[in-house]
């Protein structure tokens, strides 16, 4: 089965640093791009940063650019995000996802994790 | 940046009505478009890729058209699993997903 399993989440104080996990399986991880997407309560979708799997090229959302590092280790098929310099409005769950053809980052996502909360709140 | 308006953002049907979802991009995105189904409490589901293409396993009474600036999504006979809120999201240029379309209980 197709599967993505974030973990990471929880609750930090602003300025501070957090790194989530997305741990795959069920596929070829390292010949797929991927992304982290996120969702603040109540609200809409957000794509934050993505990653390719062939070259590791990344981009940024402008609101997390110079804040938020992805990256990826494809023998241990899992996805990282790391952040910092946390701020309230990062509060979010955030979703990991694949994107369902084999190279692009401008790609829909056809697999999704249950997501992992991140609260930031002294 | 490209930025997606979804309409209406809430929509009130009776089971078995047809309903449009319809969703403009600020720039034209060709037919890069996709349309995902949330349920509270859980992950975005993709419906609909390439502003018409099925994703396997979606039921053939959600649908998808337009291209360029304009799409819509359509559900031929509304069923009670349906009641859900729709996302699109462009991706001609990364990503930017609309904010969604509630479609709740008449």
């Amino acid at each position: 089965e197709v599967q993505l399993l974030e973990s990471g989440g929880g609750l930090v104080q602003p300025g501070g640093s957090l790194r989530l996990s997305c741990v795959a399986s069920g596929f070829t991880f390292s010949n797929y791009a991927m992304s982290w997407v996120r969702q603040a309560p109540g609200k809409g979708l957000e794509w934050v940063s993505g990653i390719r799997g062939s070259d590791l090229s990344t981009h940024y959302a402008d609101s997390v650019k110079g804040r938020f590092t992805i990256s990826r280790d494809n023998a241990k098929k899992t996805l990282y995000v790391q952040m910092s310099s946390l701020r309230a409005e990062d509060t979010a769950v955030y979703y990991c996802a694949k994107s369902s053809t084999v190279t692009d980052l401008n790609d829909a996502f056809d697999i999704w994790g249950r997501g992992t909360m991140v609260t930031v709140s002294p | 940046d490209i930025q997606m308006t979804q309409s209406p953002s809430t929509l009130s049907a009776f089971v078995g009505d047809r309903v449009t979802i319809t969703c403009r991009a600020s720039q034209s995105i060709s037919s890069w478009l996709a349309w995902y189904q949330q349920k509270p409490g859980k992950a975005p589901k993709l419906l609909i890729y390439k502003a018409s293409s099925l994703e396997s396993g979606v039921p053939s009474r959600f649908s998808g058209s337009g291209s360029g600036t304009e799409f819509t999504l359509t559900i031929s006979s509304l069923q009670p699993d349906d009641f859900a809120t729709y996302f699109c999201q462009q991706y001609v240029v990364y990503s930017t997903f609309g904010q969604g379309t509630k479609v709740e209980i008449k």
